[in-house]
């Protein structure tokens, strides 16, 4: 069946710095990537999609590349702020429900 | 557009109780999905809902649980009875069949505390 595989948090980092939180999936037929933010409190909120191989997602500084090669979807950002701590999830979907990661928790300090 | 509004967003109840989780998703979309979410299992899926007939309820974890939606404006999740490890953020989400590759759009959650 469909699933999805995230690297396991938490993650820290110092604003400014660096991020990427690395996506695996395993999928029957050809699946749409997303990736999903969810701040405190929130319900989640769609970040970025890839609907096909070789397509790059981006959304406000973050970008993911789907690559069936090697069958990732790792989420990047040049650099990090304290606004974006929350939990990011890695989503798949064929033609039925959508399939999550576990959820990577971001937290950047000042 | 306000978004799938779930109501209500606190629910705490004693063990026993019957609880009734409600879902309204965003105009034109209808496709629904209800998730459970904790720390020990991260999102589950429970039940999805296509043209307000239920697809796939494997993800519901006991009969106590049931789900309707009896027009495409609305839905409900319903425990009975409840029990405290039915503690969990319940969310509600919607799209459109077919272009499920635009992403789901959830609700704010229904925070269940059983006690």
């Amino acid at each position: 069946g469909n699933s999805v595989t995230q690297m396991e948090g938490p993650v820290t980092l110092s604003e400014e710095a660096f991020l990427t939180i690395n996506c695996t999936y395993t999928a029957t037929g050809y699946p749409s990537l997303f990736w999903y933010v969810q701040y405190p409190g929130e319900g989640l909120q769609l970040l970025l999609k890839a609907t096909k191989a070789d397509d790059k997602g981006s959304n406000k500084g973050f970008e993911a590349t789907y690559r069936k090669e090697t069958t990732s979807f790792h989420l990047e950002k040049g650099s990090v702020q304290v606004s974006d701590s929350a939990v990011y999830f890695c989503a798949l979907t064929t033609f039925g429900d959508m399939r999550f990661g576990a959820g990577t928790r971001l937290t950047v300090k000042p | 557009d306000a978004g799938v509004i779930q109501s209500p967003r606190h629910e705490v109840t004693e063990m026993g109780q019957e609880v009734t989780l409600r879902c309204k998703p965003i105009s034109g979309h209808n496709s629904l999905f209800w998730y459970r979410q904790t720390m020990m299992r991260g999102l589950e899926l429970l039940i999805y809902f296509n043209n307000n007939v239920p697809i796939d309820d494997s993800g519901m974890p006991e009969d106590r649980f049931s789900a309707k939606m009896p027009n495409a404006s609305f839905s409900t999740l319903k425990i009975q009875p409840s029990e405290p490890r039915d503690s969990a953020v319940y969310f509600c989400a919607s799209t459109t069949t077919g272009q499920g590759n635009y992403g789901y759009t959830f609700g704010s959650g229904t925070r269940l505390t059983v006690v």
